[in-house]
């Protein structure tokens, strides 16, 4: 069952530019994790957040979580052409199993 | 070091014929997942291996689905009387087994069913 439900389902931005990517989910979550998929293949890790963190930063990333609302935010500064993907996060239940929750994703295109 | 790996990269096959997946995991993990991911359904999780044993399988979408482990490593994922339906890339991931942490993918292989 899908979880975590991300905002916008697409996005499109200039090179430069910054972009948002917004995830809601509903139980409770130890953490939640940003991946990005490239061609529909392999995802890639981008970043984990605790749910007793409220922010966290990795290079031109920064991921916001709000568990009272039960959200979280993906943000990419200065985007480039490269960041071209699709981006989900995925949650971690608390008290569940080892299996990730994927939402359905947030396709990014950036435009040179 | 080496990532996770996936073989086939792309598998065609007939409706009704058995298909074989194969994953390498990160040397070291003991942890491995299974995913599969079709347009319609997104990211599904499949099975969870812990060592050799599968303390969570409740994501196999039926009895023709079906994954072993041997060694704590190399696992296999096989879909027996495929349907078009099984149409999908199906994910692997690894992680060092500790609680809910990071799970590293593979590039995934592409199952197309005819």
């Amino acid at each position: 069952s899908q979880q975590g439900e991300e905002d916008p389902q697409a996005l499109s931005i200039q090179e430069g530019e910054n972009a948002t990517m917004n995830c809601s989910y509903k139980t409770s979550i130890n953490n939640l994790q940003w991946y990005r998929q490239n061609s529909g293949r392999g995802l890639v890790h981008l970043i984990l957040i605790r749910s007793n963190e409220r922010e966290k930063h990795s290079g031109r990333l920064r991921v916001t979580l709000d568990t009272s609302k039960k959200s979280s935010s993906l943000l990419i500064t200065a985007s480039r052409a490269a960041d071209t993907a699709s981006y989900f996060c995925a949650t971690a239940t608390q008290g569940g199993s080892e299996k990730l929750v994927f939402g359905k994703g947030t396709k990014l295109t950036v435009n040179p | 070091g080496a990532g996770v790996s996936q073989s086939p990269s792309n598998k065609v096959t007939e409706k009704g014929k058995d298909v074989e997946l194969r994953c390498d995991p990160i040397s070291g993990h003991t942890a491995l997942y299974w995913y599969r991911q079709s347009l319609g359904q997104g990211l599904e999780f499949l099975i969870y291996f812990q060592g050799n044993s599968a303390p969570d399988k409740s994501g196999l979408p039926s009895d023709r689905f079906s994954a072993e482990r041997t060694g704590g490593s190399v696992s296999t994922l096989t879909i027996q009387r495929t349907q078009q339906e099984d149409s999908a890339v199906y994910l692997c991931a690894s992680s060092l087994g500790r609680h809910q942490e990071t799970q590293y993918f593979g590039p995934g292989t592409r199952l197309l069913v005819l």
